[in-house]
């Protein structure tokens, strides 16, 4: 089954302890990006990866890292994690090559709770 | 930067009623508009797209119009029943880098009651 696989689904940890969100995808897709979402303030973009060894800050990257060394799995990690990071992240995954338009595959959702 | 506003951001129906959400674009090279719903705890699904070399797209009781000259695009919901229940977002390509990317509206909570 063509998918995207978040894990872990829900995380509550304290400020400043490093953590790490998978992603991972099986459709050989190109293009991959994290999302938080926020009520009120939809989906927001936090970085994007063209392909492998090749990512970009979105809208608000600061206080995240994202890695790009295989095609399927994009994580985000979280070296300093603050209260303002409390969030529902996606990734989100799409075969977006030149010229061409996609529509995105998400997640399932990872609730973020730092304390 | 490029963007894409989306209204109402709360929609309340009748169950039967239709509902009609709005968006505009910024981007004038924007060339792909899908709309995704989300259900609560859920993550967003795509339901409808469209290419801006068709003005309408229809799959059951669900349309999306596109008016490349105003830049702006809107979701049709007809008929609609509790399952229609959620949150709906619109999004909009934007050209990044040689590549397309989506950029999303904020939103917008659909409550259709029986």
């Amino acid at each position: 089954e063509a998918q995207v696989t978040q894990n872990p689904r829900y995380l509550i940890t304290v400020t400043g302890k490093k953590l790490t969100v998978t992603c991972s995808q099986n459709m050989n897709h190109e293009y991959m990006s994290w999302y938080r979402q926020d009520p009120g303030l939809g989906l927001r973009q936090i970085y994007y990866s063209m392909n492998v060894e090749v990512t970009d800050k979105g809208d608000v990257p600061e206080g995240y890292k994202v890695s790009r060394k295989e095609k399927r799995n994009f994580p985000l990690i979280l070296e300093s994690p603050s209260p303002n990071q409390t969030s529902l992240y996606f990734c989100a995954s799409s075969s977006m090559g030149r010229g061409a338009n996609y529509g995105y595959t998400f997640g399932s959702g990872t609730r973020l709770t730092v304390v | 930067g490029e963007n894409v506003e989306q209204h109402p951001s709360t929609l309340s129906v009748q169950e039967g009623d239709s509902a009609v959400i709005k968006c505009t674009y910024s981007d004038s090279a924007s060339n792909y508009f899908p709309w995704y719903k989300q259900e609560l705890g859920k993550r967003p699904q795509l339901i409808i797209d469209i290419r801006s070399n068709v003005g309408e797209k229809k799959d059951q009781r669900i349309a999306v119009t596109l008016n490349k000259t105003a830049k702006h695009f809107s979701l049709h919901i007809t008929e609609t029943q509790p399952e229609d229940s959620a949150v709906y977002f619109c999004a909009a390509s934007i050209l990044s880098g040689g590549y397309n990317k989506l950029i999303f509206g904020a939103g917008t909570r659909l409550a259709v009651h029986p």
